[in-house]
């Protein structure tokens, strides 16, 4: 079964540094997501991709907060500063856009500021 | 903030059905009923969605009364392994809408 693919599974940064996650979604997937889950809390969405822009996006992906899909396979999230708070599990997801399927998401990548 | 309200925890024994319940009072007639599962921080899994039909597949079965209010997500013979927090989400008929996660409710499944 088609999988989305997250790298790496945790990654340790010091506050401040800039950090890129990176995804791979399923290949004829055309709607892209990142959502974030601290711990102990709900999962979050943050921002959705679609035809190489941003179509939607909350209040928590502001300006620190960016999003590629740099060569038409991958799928980044880039934190530009990264503060104490932006610790969490970040899930990236794709899907088809229709109503038949439901999204996949990834298996998360564990984000550490410190 | 999530529309639908779900009870914050069940536990079911091993080989029982297990059925989670959810309340949507605001659903609106263009919003499909999705079912998620997240078992110990993995990335949610779709299990099943429906606009107002009853829908089964090989994870579960979904049952939806006539008014839309209330859903019913049927785990027919649970094991260990579906123990796990479940969200029933509301979403929009619209291409690539996001999905707004409530707190779920976390399902013990028992020897």
């Amino acid at each position: 079964e088609p999988e989305v693919t997250q790298t790496p599974s945790h990654q340790v940064t010091q506050m401040g540094q800039e950090v890129i996650l990176r995804c791979v979604p399923i290949s004829n997937h055309l709607y892209f997501y990142w959502y974030r889950q601290i711990l102990g809390q709900k999962v979050e969405f943050l921002v959705s991709f679609y035809n190489n822009e941003i179509s939607e996006k909350s209040e928590i992906f502001d300006d620190q907060f960016s999003v590629e899909r740099p060569d038409g396979s991958n799928f980044t999230l880039k934190i530009r500063s990264t503060k104490l708070e932006d610790s969490a599990m970040y899930f990236c997801a794709s899907s088809l856009g229709t109503q038949t399927y439901g999204y996949t998401f990834g298996s998360g990548t564990r984000l550490t500021v410190v | 903030d999530a529309k639908t309200t779900q009870p914050p925890s069940m536990d079911c024994a091993e080989g029982r059905a297990a059925n989670l319940p959810c309340n949507h009072s605001t659903i609106s007639g263009n919003e499909y009923v999705y079912w998620y599962r997240q078992i110990h921080s993995q990335g949610p899994q779709y299990i099943i969605h429906g606009l107002k039909n009853n829908e089964t597949n090989e994870m579960a079965s979904l049952i939806i009364t006539e008014d839309r209010k209330s859903s019913t997500l049927i785990l027919p013979h649970a094991t260990l392994r579906d123990t796990a927090v479940y969200y029933c989400i509301d979403r929009l008929y619209n291409q690539g809408g996001k999905l707004i996660f409530g707190q779920g409710t976390e399902l013990s499944v028992k020897p």
